[in-house]
């Protein structure tokens, strides 16, 4: 099945703007993906942060935003804060119709 | 507003099933919404299991397939997950969530499962 890659990975200094993205083994991330974004804390369930694409969640802050950036899904940050130190996952929808997530991208504010 | 709630055993010998219930309230699972199963095994990341709609059909991923049924029971508004022949692999905090698009969107909070003699 195919593989979704995120980074390991990614830090932030308080008030700047980070872009993660989310990338698939079999080729470029279209619309057709309908990629959704997570935000993870320890012992808790995900929060979905964005669905298709680019649709915020009630709820989310505005400074959450997607987009598909080249070949990938991105989720952009503006304006990170330190309670947005998480771990984020990205999920999409692939040929035989089932979803595959990321491994997931550990966020640091610092 | 829609909640989801999974129950069922939190132990389940090896080569067992493990069977859980996703009680659904707040919105009818006789929606045009896909009902899916995500797993996180202890200090991993999120796997998707499977999905159903309430019309009988499912999707699941192809490394579970052979082994998992998703279902949906719309007279008692739940959705079940059953997973055959288990291993301590399969150990993890097991999510029922909502589609959203193609994706779950609209999350339990979780029920953890062991699997051990």
């Amino acid at each position: 099945q195919p593989v979704v890659t995120q980074e390991p990975s990614f830090s932030v200094s308080p008030g700047g703007t980070v872009t993660l993205t989310c990338g698939l083994s079999s080729g470029a991330v279209s619309r057709s993906n309908a990629p959704n974004w997570y935000q993870q804390t320890p012992g808790q369930a995900p929060r979905t942060l964005i669905h298709n694409t680019n649709i915020r969640s009630s709820g989310v802050p505005n400074r959450f935003s997607g987009s598909i950036v080249g070949n990938k899904a991105a989720l952009t940050i503006t304006g990170a804060q330190a309670d947005d130190e998480s771990d984020y996952y990205c999920a999409l929808t692939v040929p035989g119709d089932f979803s595959v997530f990321g491994g997931g991208t550990k966020l640091t504010v610092l | 507003q829609v909640q989801l709630q999974e129950s069922g055993p939190g132990l389940v010998q090896p080569s067992g099933t493990l069977s859980l219930t996703c009680s659904v309230s707040g919105v009818s699972v006789e929606t045009v919404d896909w009902w899916s199963w995500v797993r996180q095994s202890p200090g991993k990341g999120l796997e998707w299991i499977g999905e159903a709609h309430h019309s009988g059909l499912t999707n699941y991923i192809p490394s579970l397939k052979s082994r998992v049924t998703v279902s949906v029971d719309k007279s008692k508004n739940q959705v079940f997950l059953k997973l055959r022949s288990v291993t301590a692999a399969d150990t993890a905090v097991y999510f029922c969530a909502r589609d959203a698009g193609a994706n779950p969107a609209y999350w339990g909070r979780g029920a953890l499962v062991i699997v051990s003699s």
